[in-house]
């Protein structure tokens, strides 16, 4: 069964930075692109990033590039996403998400529980 | 930027009630297209994929259809654990993927 854990989200103020991370198992981790995922009750869900199977690819929203980073440890089965200059808006319920297919599909079959930001003074 | 638009934006139902949801897309996606439940608390689940494809362990009472711009979620025999809200997502627009901004089924 495939299990994912996100955890590091804690209050932060605004200007500053966070990592979080996403802990995976039951499946090959290395064989799938995996995606962060965003919620507030105000916008709904927001994907934020992507990173391909072995990391050589990322790709970002437009309202995080330049600021978030995503990346994979395969050895540890471990995805992150270090976030700078941090924004109110940036406040959200961050899950850590699994791609379908092996290689990539776009379409999200497993979430985490989420792991809770919040970007205030 | 392709938006999505789902209508409406909740609906009430009853216990056996068939129940349809639409998603528009902006500009074509093809059959690019995802449907997710998600109850308070918990996080999505994927029902759909490539707009009428049923993921593994999805009752069969969901279905979807559509391709081009226009997409439709439909649940028939509508049961107490389907009272949820649902989205779509389009994943025509690589890398940059756009989800609706949900229905929510509501008992009435």
């Amino acid at each position: 069964e495939v299990h994912l854990v996100e955890s590091g989200g804690v209050v932060v103020e605004p200007g500053g930075s966070l990592r979080l991370s996403c802990a995976a198992s039951g499946f090959t981790f290395d064989d799938y692109t995996m995606h962060w995922v965003r919620q507030t009750p105000g916008k709904g869900l927001e994907w934020v990033s992507l990173i391909n199977w072995d990391g050589s690819s990322t790709f970002y929203a437009d309202s995080v590039k330049g600021r978030f980073t995503i990346s994979r440890d395969n050895r540890k089965n471990s995805l992150y996403l270090q976030m700078n200059s941090l924004r109110t808006e940036d406040t959200a319920l961050y899950y850590c998400a699994k791609d379908r297919g092996a290689g990539s599909q776009y379409y999200l079959d497993s979430w985490g529980q989420g792991t809770l930001v919040t970007a205030s003074s | 930027d392709i938006q999505m638009t789902q209508s409406p934006s909740s609906v009430s139902a009853s216990v056996g009630d068939r129940v349809t949801i639409t998603c528009r897309a902006s500009q074509g996606i093809s059959s690019w297209l995802a449907w997710y439940q998600q109850k308070p608390g918990k996080a999505p689940i994927l029902l759909i994929y490539a707009a009428s494809n049923l993921q593994g362990g999805v009752p069969s009472r969901f279905s979807g259809s559509g391709s081009g711009t226009e997409f439709i979620l439909t649940i028939n025999s509508l049961q107490p654990e389907d009272f949820a809200t649902y989205y779509c997502q389009q994943a025509n627009s690589f890398p940059a993927l756009i989800f609706g901004g949900g229905t929510r089924v509501e008992i009435k």
